[in-house]
């Protein structure tokens, strides 16, 4: 199994804001996960980041948005950019082991 | 896309109570998994199932893919299994590598 870990658990940001969630791996691993979890929601994928290229966004998710970086095998950030309480969220970081699918703790952010 | 439907939404148990969750899915699979969802918002992987029936202490899983469905039966129920159970699959339909889709969860109390 996958031990991962975010950075910062919980913030709350002035609206207009950016924030940046860092996810740290403690193995090698390809491709990376970021999603979103809206309040009494289930998860939604944002993007999937591979090292070395640009992430890749799902319907309803935009780079100028929810920019990513990912600049090696067990690193990744994603940044939440001109936030607005629609933005208020858990923003949980992803990676595949084997078969299953872990996550870290989540990042809990409060747009005010 | 995939569609996962999860059932019941929500579902109150005494101690020591036993409960079945299930999980519908309207596509073929080859990657389905159950997760928790502690209090806290931490994702605990409990089962990685595409087919058959495994257990793990009180926690036993059951998929029927030619069905489209899997089952979640948690016996003897603690008030530590509260919290959201989440069904997930891969859609292979989208050709999303590992990109998990999530039913909307069951929400789970078990009162002492």
């Amino acid at each position: 199994s996958a031990v991962i870990s975010q950075k910062p658990s919980r913030d709350i940001c002035q609206r207009g804001t950016s924030l940046t969630i860092q996810c740290q791996v403690d193995s090698q691993v390809t491709m990376m996960f970021w999603y979103r979890q809206q309040p009494g929601q289930s998860l939604t994928l944002i993007a999937t980041a591979n090292q070395g290229s640009e992430a890749t966004y799902e319907s309803g998710f935009v780079i100028d948005k929810f920019p990513i970086s990912r600049p090696n095998l067990t690193f990744s950030t994603l940044t939440v950019s001109n936030m607005s309480p629609e933005d208020s969220s858990i923003y949980l970081c992803s990676v595949t082991g084997v078969y299953e699918q872990y996550f870290g703790p989540g990042t809990r952010l409060t747009v005010t | 896309g995939i569609q996962v439907e999860q059932s019941p939404p929500d579902l109150i148990l005494q101690e020591g109570a036993n409960s079945t969750l299930r999980c519908n899915f309207s596509d073929s699979v080859n990657n389905l998994q159950w997760f928790h969802q502690n209090p806290w918002g931490q994702l605990i992987n409990l089962f990685y199932i595409p087919s058959g029936t495994k257990q793990n202490g009180r926690l036993s899983a059951t998929t029927v893919a030619t069905e489209r469905y899997s089952l979640l039966y948690i016996s003897s129920s603690q008030t530590t299994d509260s919290g959201v159970y989440f069904c997930a699959v891969e859609d292979l339909v989208s050709g999303g590598y590992n990109k998990l889709i999530f039913g909307a969860g069951t929400r789970l109390a078990v009162h002492p």
